[in-house]
């Protein structure tokens, strides 16, 4: 398979504060994706990026596929945007895709 | 469109039980996906379907059987429960199974086995 490695593991940010997760894989993938799990255990879309920089309001991405990482990017956090970040990866070439373990995002008042 | 739907939401069996979870998807996807969560660790594939009559095994394929007889359905069966398979399991579908692109997921079904 391939590995995936998100950091930081855990992340307790105040209101306002902005954060950057990051997801290291260790091969060349085409498929790329950010999710975010709600505390009701709900997986939403929050990004589809093989490569390049996207944005959707407070939060941005940027694939860079060959160096063989992602950052997700989360400004002005709010309590809602706690939960757990996964990426998830799609080898060059396979059918199946690899999650992460996760960044576990706490945000207090 | 109501997406990709799975039922039950909550199931506890007892060990050696079958029971099958069922998933389905109204967006006419041909890749179809079922995953399991387990505490503090990411999803990990079960099996997968690039189009009706077509499955193959995922990471963890072992005391799970599926089959894709239409496009819309892609039901998960547990033939003899262990409690090892206490998890949370997750559908998925996308668009193409060729060229696969962004994975639309289920509300996810957590089973307990005793």
């Amino acid at each position: 398979g391939i590995q995936v490695e998100q950091s930081p593991p855990d992340l307790i940010l105040q209101e306002g504060a902005n954060s950057t997760l990051r997801c290291n894989f260790s091969d060349s993938v085409n498929n790329l994706q950010w999710f975010h799990q709600n505390p009701w255990g709900q997986l939403i879309n929050l990004f589809y990026i093989p490569s390049g920089t996207k944005q959707n309001g407070r939060l941005s991405a940027t694939t860079v596929a060959t160096e063989r990482y992602s950052l997700l990017y989360i400004s002005s956090s709010q309590t809602t945007d706690s939960g757990v970040y996964f990426c998830a990866v799609r080898r060059l070439g396979g059918n199946q895709f690899y999650f992460g373990t996760g960044t576990s995002l706490t945000v207090i008042p | 469109n109501a997406g990709v739907t799975q039922t039950p939401k909550f199931q506890v069996l007892k060990t050696g039980q079958s029971m099958t979870l069922q998933c389905a998807q109204d967006m006419n996807h041909e890749y179809m996906s079922w995953y399991r969560q387990d505490p503090g660790m990411g999803l990990r594939l079960i099996h997968y379907s690039v189009g009706a009559g077509i499955t193959d095994q995922g990471e963890v394929p072992n005391g799970y059987n599926v089959s894709r007889s239409t496009t819309e359905d892609f039901p998960l069966r547990l033939l003899s429960a262990a409690p090892s398979q206490t998890s949370v399991y997750f559908c998925a579908s996308s668009p193409s199974g060729l060229v696969m692109d962004e994975q639309y997921f289920g509300p996810g079904t957590r089973l307990t086995v005793t």
